[in-house]
């Protein structure tokens, strides 16, 4: 069962463009992290949010977690060609064993058009 | 400061054999967790290693097993392979308990192939 919803599934924009990717769940998770996945590799961590509310920046992307942590977003400004890949939203979820779990979203593909 | 590490990059095998895929976490971490990402999908968690036990297991059958070392280096294992395993399998280490929040750390993944 997927508990992480995210939208759109697929962006085609031009370059210098705003985007907005969102990701939302009925889950409250501890933090909630955003990775950028290129094509056969791992994904790499952008960032991580763990107070509801928080906004975090990294450049052109700005993060912001629900006041619930229930959901979260990545607002890009002026995209750039380098921008492309798969935007992935991670939620962590504390264990029984005090471990984290994470639950991935469906993914978001950009594709930035130059 | 080393990353998450894994091996094989890639690896071809036929139907009904096993696989063995290796990682080696990110130094000072302690958790492994396992992935398979079909492709042009989000992650699937396969399951978890923390002190050398599996913590955590998503909805996988028991042809999926692991291992976990002393120096916190996990293996996956996949018995009688079908041609619906083809996926990359991630490795993501973390630090295992007493935070607040977490932090999640991939390696390059392993492409597996089976024809």
């Amino acid at each position: 069962t997927q508990l992480l919803e995210q939208s759109p599934q697929f962006l085609s924009i031009q370059e210098g463009e705003n985007l907005t990717v969102y990701c939302n769940s009925s889950s409250v998770f501890s933090s909630l992290q955003w990775y950028r996945q290129e094509p056969g590799e791992g994904p790499v961590l952008l960032v991580t949010v763990v107070t509801g509310g928080e906004v975090k920046k990294l450049k052109r992307l700005t993060f912001q977690f629900g006041d619930a942590r229930k959901d979260s977003s990545l607002h890009i400004t002026a995209a750039q060609t380098g921008d492309t890949g798969l935007y992935l939203c991670a939620g962590a979820l504390r264990t029984t064993s005090g471990t984290y779990k994470y639950i991935f979203g469906t993914g978001t593909r950009l594709k930035v058009l130059a | 400061d080393a990353g998450v590490t894994q091996s094989p990059t890639h690896l071809i095998k036929t139907r009904g054999q096993q696989v063995t895929l290796r990682c080696s976490p990110k130094s000072g971490h302690d958790t492994v967790s396992w992935y398979q990402q079909a492709l042009g999908q989000g992650p699937q968690f396969i399951f978890q290693y923390y002190e050398e036990e599996e913590r955590q297991r998503g909805n996988f059958p028991d042809r999926f097993s692991g291992h976990q070392f002393p120096n916190y280096s996990s293996e996956l294992n996949v018995n009688a392979l079908l041609l619906g395993d083809s996926a990359l399998y991630l490795c993501a280490s973390s630090l295992g308990t007493g935070f607040s929040y977490n932090e999640q750390f991939f390696g390059p993944g392993t492409r597996l192939t089976v024809l």
